[in-house]
């Protein structure tokens, strides 16, 4: 069974521009999170993303948005990028909206650097 | 807002010995779910170990077991009989049923031979 898979695995991007990462979830999963990792800051929930709808939503600026799509296939879009949005970008599956009891898969992340 | 506290940055210890790290985390609720993840160099998060905390009986997965105390709200993973590949990141989360996973800022594990 596949696990979640993101792309891509690096990205190196200019200050102002926007970026699109993608999140793969496992076969059959209907909830997608996304989890931004930095040295100072931690790990910080994003939002999360159920059948397609926002079911939660972190503490980030509107820059930061995503989506989901029919297949269950999520996207996280930053525009107008910052130094400080230099980060590991987790994505996390799981089967039902919400930790229960399923807990959370993650993917090995992209790491987006800004110049 | 819930907050969990990992208050060992780094630890070590040598091959097949046992090792504890400490997680004491803040809430009101009565109803939660508690998880060790582990974070090696390849950078993905996986679950060594989850905890309801409706359940008393604390939780154990082969070498990983965990000391749930919902009153000291104290939650520390065992690891016992260590092996390299333990070697990583590992970081104590909590979360509420149907919300996101609130993390602690994590432990740096060191096994040595």
């Amino acid at each position: 069974k596949a696990g979640v898979t993101q792309t891509p695995r690096y990205l190196i991007k200019t200050r102002g521009q926007q970026v699109t990462l993608s999140c793969s979830p496992i076969s059959g999963h209907r909830s997608v999170s996304w989890y931004q990792q930095t040295p100072g800051q931690g790990l910080q929930f994003l939002f999360e993303y159920f059948s397609e709808t926002q079911r939660n939503k972190g503490n980030f600026p509107g820059r930061f948005s995503g989506r989901q799509f029919s297949n269950s296939r999520s996207e996280m879009n930053v525009s107008t990028l910052e130094l400080g949005d230099s980060a590991l970008y987790l994505c996390a599956s799981s089967p039902l909206t919400g930790v229960d009891n399923y807990g959370y898969t993650f993917g090995s992340g992209t790491r987006l650097t800004v110049v | 807002a819930q907050t969990v506290t990992q208050s060992q940055p780094e630890m070590s210890v040598q091959e097949a010995e046992t090792v504890t790290l400490s997680c004491t985390y803040d809430t009101s609720e009565s109803d939660y779910y508690l998880f060790w993840y582990k974070q090696p160099p390849s950078r993905q998060m996986i679950l060594v170990i989850r905890q309801e905390a409706y359940k008393q009986q604390n939780a154990t997965e082969n070498r990983f077991s965990v000391n749930f105390q919902k009153a000291a709200k104290s939650f520390s993973l065992k690891i016992s009989d260590s092996q390299l590949g333990d070697a990583a990141m590992y970081f104590c989360a909590y979360a509420n049923s149907g919300y996101a996973l609130n993390f602690g800022k994590g432990t740096s594990l060191l096994v040595t031979p």
